[in-house]
Order: C-alpha cells, then structure tokens, then sequence
C-alpha cells in the first residue's frame, strides 16, 4: 500500500489551457475526495466519488471543471480554459466507507500555477 | 470553511503548551476533526470527537462540546517540528468541511 498518489505533483500552464490531474486512491478505499487549497486557507471541498458514482459537487466547482472516476479506481481532474484565480493546490483523498474516526488519507496534491 | 473560525496566528515557546481554539455550526454537525499541515504537505489526521469530553493522544488532546459548538486542541511540551497548520475540521454529510487553519510558530 502505497497511500494516495498523484500526478503531477506540480503543474505551470498558460492561462487558457487545459490540464489533467490523477490521482491514484488507497486500493481498498470506495470514497475519493477533491479538495482545492490556496494559500494561507483550508482545503475548500470540489467533489467525491463512491466507487464510480460522483455524488456531490460544490458549486465551486465551475462548468470549466470537471472530475470522473470511471472504473472506481484512479480519478481525473480536468480544468478547461484555465485562468489565475485557478492556481492552488489540487489535493485528492480517500477513505473506506465513512470519513468518521479515521477521516481521510490525503496525497500530496497537485500545486498549479497558471501564468 | 462553513462557518468554523479559528484563530490565524498563534506563537508559543518550546516545551510550553498551547491550547487551539474552534468554534463551528452545530447544525448537521456528525463528529469534529483536528488535522495537522506542515508548510507545502497534505494534511494528516490528529484526531476526531464525536462526543463531549476530552481525548488524550499523546502530546496532543482535543475536547469537544457539541452544545456549544466548541472545540480546542491541546499540545503539550512543544517541539519546534510543531510549527505547522492546524485545521479544524467538521463532519458534514460525510465529508470534511476545512477550516481555515490556525498557522502556530514556535520559538526557541
């Protein structure tokens, strides 16, 4: 068990262009997690996925993003069209069933800097 | 985060102890976390109450009152590896709501 894994761990783009992000779960974990982390703030919750299924997304969570975890693996996270305000810390996270009592395992996040 | 606050900044001394505060909505609150965050790393799990009372882990405890929407975490005997983020954190819907981190600086 190598823990929650992501790639890449940092990230420049030009503004307007599109990026990818994976993240790779603990392989027994159901629940995956997005968070979004700038600087000197707490991760802000994006989206989670059960096994396949995406059940929740935050309304920070513009038309420009989108998230899909399409064997109930691995997970991408996609920024079309990207702008500055889109530069943070990308941070993924899983869990088995519920969060309570072990919370979840965090990877160590994609930074992106969009210039 | 959701309508959890805690202090921005706090600076304590090596080998004194330091009492973090939180306070959060208590509705649809399902159990608090103190996660701890060390500049340019992802967060790791400190602790979690889902009932009133205090919990000891070693250096650190955390006390929960769920009638007051109130939390603290305790660190005793502070090492300068200390130095970190503490983000409280609240168990909503079966997800982590973050707050926005309390940065502590220890001094020699």
């Amino acid at each position: 068990d190598t823990g929650v894994s992501q790639n890449p761990r940092h990230k420049i783009t030009k503004r307007g262009q599109n990026v990818t992000f994976r993240c790779d779960p603990i392989s027994e974990h159901n629940r995956l997690y997005w968070y979004r982390q700038t600087l000197g703030q707490g991760p802000e919750f994006l989206t989670y996925f059960q096994n396949e299924a995406q059940l929740e997304k935050s309304r920070l969570l513009s038309d420009r993003f989108s998230a899909e975890r399409p064997k109930g693996s691995f997970s991408t996270l996609e920024i079309q069209r990207t702008e500055q305000g889109d530069s943070a810390m990308y941070l993924c996270a899983s869990s088995s069933g519920t969060v309570a009592y072990y919370g979840y395992t965090f990877g160590s996040g994609t930074r992106l800097t969009v210039v | 985060g959701q309508n959890i606050d805690q202090p921005t900044e706090m600076t304590a001394t090596e080998g004194a102890i330091v009492q973090i505060n939180c306070t959060y909505q208590t509705s649809g609150f399902n159990g608090l976390f103190w996660y701890q965050q060390h500049a340019g790393e992802a967060p790791t799990f400190l602790s979690y109450n889902v009932l009133d009372g205090l919990e000891e882990k070693g250096r650190f405890s955390s006390f929960l009152s769920r009638s007051k929407g109130y939390s603290y975490l305790l660190l005793k005997e502070l090492q300068m590896k200390d130095s970190a983020s503490y983000l409280c954190a609240t168990n909503r819907d079966d997800k982590i709501i973050f707050g926005k981190g309390t940065r502590l600086h220890i001094l020699p």
